[in-house]
């Protein structure tokens, strides 16, 4: 069973810190990585994608894959109450097959 | 990305009706997905609509209970048969760009069953 496993949390920090998310996922296979935020009574919303080892930078947002470790992880710098959300990692294994895992909650505190 | 409307937006039906949720895309997309969210839980995935062609259902969900239409590029229905209270749920549309898989989500429709 391919699974995307993530801690639920709540992950709570202050605001302006740095909120560090992190996701790992069990199909080596994988190729696109992505993460969704998802405010409450909202659709998850994609703000970043990577697809290659390494860091990408967005803004406040930096994801960062490492393939080898199956391992994921999305970094918000300047953490703001606006942040405060559930983050979705989401993998694609293949094809038109994305896993999407439960999701962290942050909370940003003022 | 793609701008994703679903109707209705929310609706509180009665129990052993049937409701279809409609969802329209502003740009053709080979591959639509259908999602279920229960309150505080992840997303779990229907069935994958790809047009002209049956939709694929995940295991625990029957074309019988959601019959699924994907009529052309832009658009698909999801039918919940039959209702339980069970079926209260946020039932969500997406679309898949094919350039790295992305998915993009409609607004969702808030099912309430009594």
């Amino acid at each position: 069973q391919k699974e995307v496993e993530q801690n639920s949390g709540p992950l709570s920090v202050p605001e302006g810190a740095i909120a560090s998310l992190n996701c790992t996922y069990s199909d080596r296979g994988s190729q696109s990585f992505f993460w969704y935020r998802q405010y409450s009574g909202k659709s998850p919303e994609l703000i970043m994608f990577i697809y290659s080892n390494g860091d990408k930078e967005d803004g406040r947002f930096t994801a960062q894959l490492n393939k080898a470790s199956q391992y994921v992880s999305l970094l918000i710098r300047d953490s703001q109450p606006s942040d405060s959300a559930t983050y979705l990692c989401a993998v694609n294994t293949g094809g038109f097959k994305t896993i999407f895992g439960a999701g962290t909650r942050l909370f940003v505190k003022a | 990305s793609a701008v994703i409307s679903q109707k209705p937006s929310r609706d509180i039906c009665q129990r052993g009706t049937s409701l279809t949720i409609q969802c329209q895309v502003d740009s053709q997309v080979t591959m639509m997905f259908w999602y279920r969210q229960q309150p505080g839980q992840s997303l779990t995935l229907i069935a994958t609509a790809n047009q002209g062609s049956e939709a694929t259902y995940e295991s625990g969900f029957v074309i019988d209970k959601f019959p699924i239409s994907r009529p052309n590029l832009t658009f698909s229905t999801l039918t919940v048969s039959n209702m339980s209270p069970e079926d209260s749920s946020i039932y969500l549309c997406s679309v898949e760009v094919l350039t790295y898989n992305e998915q993009f989500f409609g607004p969702g429709t808030r099912l309430t069953v009594l």
